[in-house]
């Protein structure tokens, strides 16, 4: 499809495990973002790249967060020893440019830990 | 930080009716955008609107824009059971005018009623 992409869908860890969140955007979208969404609540920006290039990751809570974008295209959203309150919807989102574009988001991975 | 304030938090209407949300934010922006959720769904873009325009419309829908009240307002006409939704305004972070992070709010959440 043309739409930006994400797996899993749903992803069920238990306390303490590592997960791995990948996202395909919009062939071509130069910029890629990741927000974290709590049950009732607005998303919540964690990184953002522009191709390759990390160039905001101040919204990402601790250093058990990690995003890559190697090739400018996938990336890949860690979190290593996972917590109980990181248990969200983890939104990928893409757009062609960087500032007044729209963000075209994919319809998240669901992330609970037990 | 949150940027945009929604208003009400839950609107509950039958079909055929209008749907109106406000929102409220606190800095300057270049911009404001409306975005719509689906229940369990990513978010889809609806309007953008720019700082110099005060009123945009898009099919049923009608976006105005207040600068100097720092308010929007999204008028949804002749509802459908299928707007059924979370809505958020959405405007770049101030702070971070080269990325185009976005920060939501908590949003409303409108029921239509068939």
């Amino acid at each position: 499809g043309a739409g930006v992409s994400q797996s899993p869908r749903y992803k069920v860890a238990k306390r303490g495990q590592d997960v791995a969140l990948r996202c395909d955007p919009i062939s071509g979208h130069v910029s890629l973002f990741w927000y974290q969404q709590a049950l009732g609540q607005g998303p919540e920006f964690l990184t953002y790249f522009q191709n390759e290039a990390q160039l905001d990751k101040s919204g990402l809570p601790s250093d058990r967060f990690f995003a890559e974008r190697p090739e400018g295209s996938v990336s890949t959203l860690k979190i290593q020893r996972t917590q109980q309150e990181d248990s969200a919807v983890y939104l990928c989102a893409s757009s062609f440019g960087r500032v007044n574009q729209p963000q075209h988001f994919g319809d998240g991975t669901r992330l609970s830990i037990l | 930080s949150q940027q945009g304030e929604e208003d009400p938090q839950a609107l509950s209407i039958q079909e055929g009716e209008n749907a109106t949300m406000n929102c409220s934010y606190k800095t300057s922006i270049n911009n404001l955008q409306w975005y719509r959720q689906n229940s369990g769904r990513g978010l889809v873009h609806l309007i953008l609107i720019r700082s110099n325009e005060r009123e945009k419309h898009s099919g049923r829908l009608r976006v105005t824009l207040d600068t100097s009240k720092k308010s929007s307002s999204l008028l949804i006409t002749a509802s459908r059971a299928a707007d059924t939704a979370s809505y958020f305004c959405v405007s770049p972070d101030p702070g971070s005018s080269n990325t185009g992070k976005l920060i939501f709010g908590q949003g409303t959440t409108l029921q239509v009623k068939p």
